[in-house]
């Protein structure tokens, strides 16, 4: 039940682009996405809804497609302060709310 | 103005003690819940109460036992810990049930020595 992450890890240089993808085997009524930096709190990043919805946050878009069961986190132009871990959490229809998150992918932007 | 704050910090003991966990959120969110990240970061949804009724309760042992109080508060109580509950505990609410931002404190370092 729980989504898959991929990739586990990722090193980038400032200024480099990456994608983070979630994919899970069960229908999807949302997906979230959160970042987690080293000894702190997961931080809310962004929600999608609908099928092929996708949505920005600066330099940070996710899309989402309700029939592949998938989301997908785009990382533009990274910058230092992205460096976390990424997780998704995936919340299916009819779960009363519940999110299931996904094992995380390391993201370490290098100067 | 902290908006989830969980006491204490951080939380050494030994095993078989019994410890709690407090939370407060001062969002006026109806929702709270309370996660376990192991030491993998796998972050795990134990329990949620909605408006102080409780609406998930995932497998875990019943040595923890969540309480709300009132719509703000949500308090976690384990007895005889165990080495494997050394974890760190999360609190976090969201203004409803399906598909909203969740807020998470800063959480609770539980070590059982």
């Amino acid at each position: 039940q729980q989504p898959v992450q991929s990739p586990q890890a990722v090193i980038l240089r400032e200024g480099e682009d990456a994608v983070i993808n979630c994919s899970s085997s069960k229908a999807l009524y949302s997906v979230h996405w959160y970042r987690q930096k080293h000894g702190e709190a997961p931080v809310f990043l962004m929600i999608l809804l609908k099928g092929g919805e996708q949505k920005g946050h600066e330099k940070i878009s996710a899309s989402f497609n309700e029939k592949k069961q998938q989301s997908s986190l785009y990382l533009t132009a990274s910058q230092l302060s992205y460096s976390g871990t990424y997780f998704c959490g995936t919340e299916r229809p009819g779960n009363t709310g519940k999110l299931i998150f996904g094992q995380g992918t390391t993201l370490q932007v290098k100067p | 103005d902290t908006a989830v704050s969980q006491t204490p910090k951080y939380l050494v003991t030994q095993m078989g003690n019994d410890k709690s966990i407090k939370c407060e959120q001062n969002l006026g969110h109806d929702t709270m819940y309370w996660y376990k990240q192991d030491s993998k970061k796998f972050l795990k949804i134990m329990f949620s109460y909605n408006n102080k009724e409780l609406i998930i309760n995932e497998t875990v042992p019943n040595r923890f036992s969540p309480k709300s109080p009132d719509k703000a508060h949500l308090n976690l109580h384990i007895n005889s810990l165990e080495l494997g509950d050394s974890a760190v505990y999360f609190c976090a609410s969201s203004q409803q049930v399906f598909a909203q931002p969740q807020h998470f404190g800063d959480g609770t370092r539980l070590s059982i020595l």
